[in-house]
């Protein structure tokens, strides 16, 4: 089946260092490849998206990267703040509209 | 608008009980699942609905029961409660529609605790 590998589990930065984080898909046919953050007690929320057509996508200190070939995909954050501290999770979704996930990195940011 | 909306927030259960965790978008979306999250093991896909009349198993379907009788409701049944079963559910909605984001908009959760 589906799976979804992501590494490092942990992760600690000092401010204003960059933070990345990787993950490898096995089903070739996944076509979408979004990140959520959880910030402690909350829900996960969306913070970028990449689809398969498309190599690299940047939104200010986010950007993520997708290597088809490889199958895989990373998420960058540059210039890492405090507020950036929480568990990032990767996803991706297959043709069978299954989104399925990665087991989650803690990125702490130290000041 | 209120999004995803999942109850209870809070649940105790003996072994062997049962109960429905409900679920309820009014954002139109076609798509909705379910999630269990668990320490160290992130947000494993239990059934999803790409439509109303439509589900499907997830990664970890054993021991849990859904349907998806409207577009708006999702609830996901455990028939028999096991200790195993003891984690933090999460239900979450998109679209499915040509050229729609696929974002997954999650409810606040429910914290189900098994004795």
């Amino acid at each position: 089946g589906e799976n979804v590998e992501q590494h490092p589990s942990t992760l600690s930065v000092q401010e204003g260092d960059s933070a990345v984080i990787k993950c490898t898909y096995s089903d070739s046919a996944s076509n979408y490849f979004p990140w959520y953050k959880q910030e402690l007690g909350k829900r996960p929320q969306l913070i970028i998206d990449i689809r398969s057509n498309v190599g690299e996508k940047k939104d200010q200190r986010i950007a993520v990267t997708l290597n088809k070939t490889a199958k895989h995909f990373s998420l960058h954050i540059t210039e890492t703040q405090p507020e950036d501290s929480a568990v990032y999770f990767c996803a991706a979704r297959s043709n069978t509209d299954k989104l399925i996930f990665g087991t989650g990195t803690r990125l702490q940011v130290f000041p | 608008n209120a999004g995803v909306t999942q109850t209870p927030k809070f649940q105790v259960l003996k072994t062997g009980q049962s109960m429905t965790l409900q679920c309820a978008q009014d954002m139109n979306h076609e798509y909705m699942s379910w999630y269990r999250q668990d320490p160290g093991m992130g947000l494993r896909l239990i059934h999803y609905s790409v439509g109303a009349g439509i589900t499907d198993q997830g990664e970890v379907p054993n021991g849990y029961n859904v349907s998806r009788s409207t577009t708006e409701d999702f609830p996901l049944r455990l028939l028999s409660a096991a200790p195993s079963q003891t984690s933090v559910y999460f239900c979450a909605s998109s679209y499915r529609r040509q050229g729609a984001t696929g974002e997954l908009f999650f409810g606040e959760g429910s914290r189900l605790t098994v004795l």
